[in-house]
Formats: C-alpha cells, structure tokens, sequence
C-alpha cells in the first residue's frame, strides 16, 4: 500500500525566512506532484516531477524528487505573506489515474 | 473554458436522504475522478473512470455510485447519505500527456449530513 507523508503538518514562520516541506512517499513512483490550496478554495497545481533530480522553480517556490531516497522538497525563498495556504504533495501510483494525497502541511506565514 | 465545474457548491442532506454531485468538464478529458477531502487528510479517491462506459472503485467507494454516459459528465450518487460522508467533495479531470497526467479540479461541493 502507496502512503505518503508529509512534514511538518503545521508551519508558523516570519516573513523573510526560508524552509522547506519534506513529502516521503513508501513505494516506487516517478511521479509527484505539490498543490496548494487556499481555505474553502480547490486545489491550484504548483509542480509535476517526473524523474529522479528533477528541480523546478516558481518565483519563492522551488521543488525537487529523489526517486531513490523516495523523497520530494518545497523549498519556500523569503517567505511572504501570500504564500500563507495548506501545501499537498500527491504520487501517482502511475498508469491507473490514481492519486495518493499526503495529508497537508498549513504554511502560514507573519509580516 | 469553464474547466470543470460542480454542482451544488453547499448542500445540507438529512441521514438516509440521497443526492446526486454534478461534475462536468468541457476540456474532452477521457479521465475524470471523485475524491473527498477531511479536515486533517489529504484527498482519497472513491471512483474514477477511465471513459464513457468505464468506471472503477478507488480507495472509498462505499456509500457511492457512479456512471459516465458521457464524457462530458460524471456524477457522483449518494444512494443514503450518513454523518460519516459530511466532507468536502472534488471532482476532477484529466489528460495523458503519454510521460504525465495532468489533472484539473473543481471548485468542490461542500456536504453536510446531519
């Protein structure tokens, strides 16, 4: 059984500073993807990788998968204020158009 | 585009009543999907299909029924609605890029059985 976890599920931080979001995941996949949400909002996808070291980069956001480790980042540059939202990683279990969802991590960030 | 759209967005259902969630998608995706979402979880998956005719169970699927007649629309049945599906409800779509799936959500309807 595919489960995936992310860290910390609660994130507090200031303005200015960096951090990242850990997503592990227990089985073999080359497909993650990271979503935001905003609260009573959908979901607005951030990243898709699909290789092992892939990196990618959005404004303060970057994400990176280590397929081997079975391991995927976000890195959060210079928080600001409107990155405040619950972050989801998700695996595709690959071929069968299934998602399995970590269980969020709500980044809220302070002026 | 509209993308894909849910309805109803709010919905208050006695315990034992039955409801059907809309979800349609103008984007000709083949792959469309139901997930629900609870406070503290990520997403789990209750039916997907595949195409028009296809459908299949995903991780919850108790308590659901579905069908796509179309590929435009896959509604979501509540045959008797308990206090354990008060949730918020996702439909999305997708497409195959042949190396991804990309995929597109709605809005959400969000469910409340008392």
């Amino acid at each position: 059984e595919l489960k995936v976890e992310q860290n910390p599920l609660f994130l507090s931080m200031q303005e200015g500073k960096n951090y990242t979001i850990y997503c592990n995941y227990s089985t073999t996949s080359d497909r993650l993807y990271w979503y935001r949400q905003d609260p009573g909002k959908s979901l607005e996808s951030l990243f898709v990788l699909l290789s092992n070291g892939a990196v990618k980069q959005e404004g303060r956001l970057m994400a990176s998968l280590d397929t081997k480790a079975r391991l995927s980042t976000l890195h959060i540059t210079a928080a600001v204020h409107d990155l405040s939202a619950t972050y989801f990683c998700a695996v595709d279990l690959g071929g069968n158009y299934q998602l399995i969802w970590g269980a969020g991590t709500k980044l809220i960030i302070k002026p | 585009n509209a993308g894909v759209t849910q309805t109803p967005k709010f919905q208050v259902l006695k315990t034992g009543q039955s409801m059907t969630l809309q979800c349609a998608q103008d984007m000709n995706h083949e792959y469309m999907s139901w997930y629900r979402q609870d406070p503290g979880m990520g997403l789990r998956l209750i039916h997907y299909s595949v195409g028009a005719g296809i459908t299949d169970q995903g991780e919850v699927p108790n308590g659901y029924n579905v069908s796509r007649s179309t590929t435009e629309d896959f509604p979501l049945r509540l045959l008797s609605a308990a206090p354990s599906q008060t949730s918020v409800y996702f439909c999305a779509s997708s497409y195959s890029t042949g190396s991804y799936y990309g995929y597109t959500f709605g809005s959400g309807t969000r469910l409340t059985v008392v």
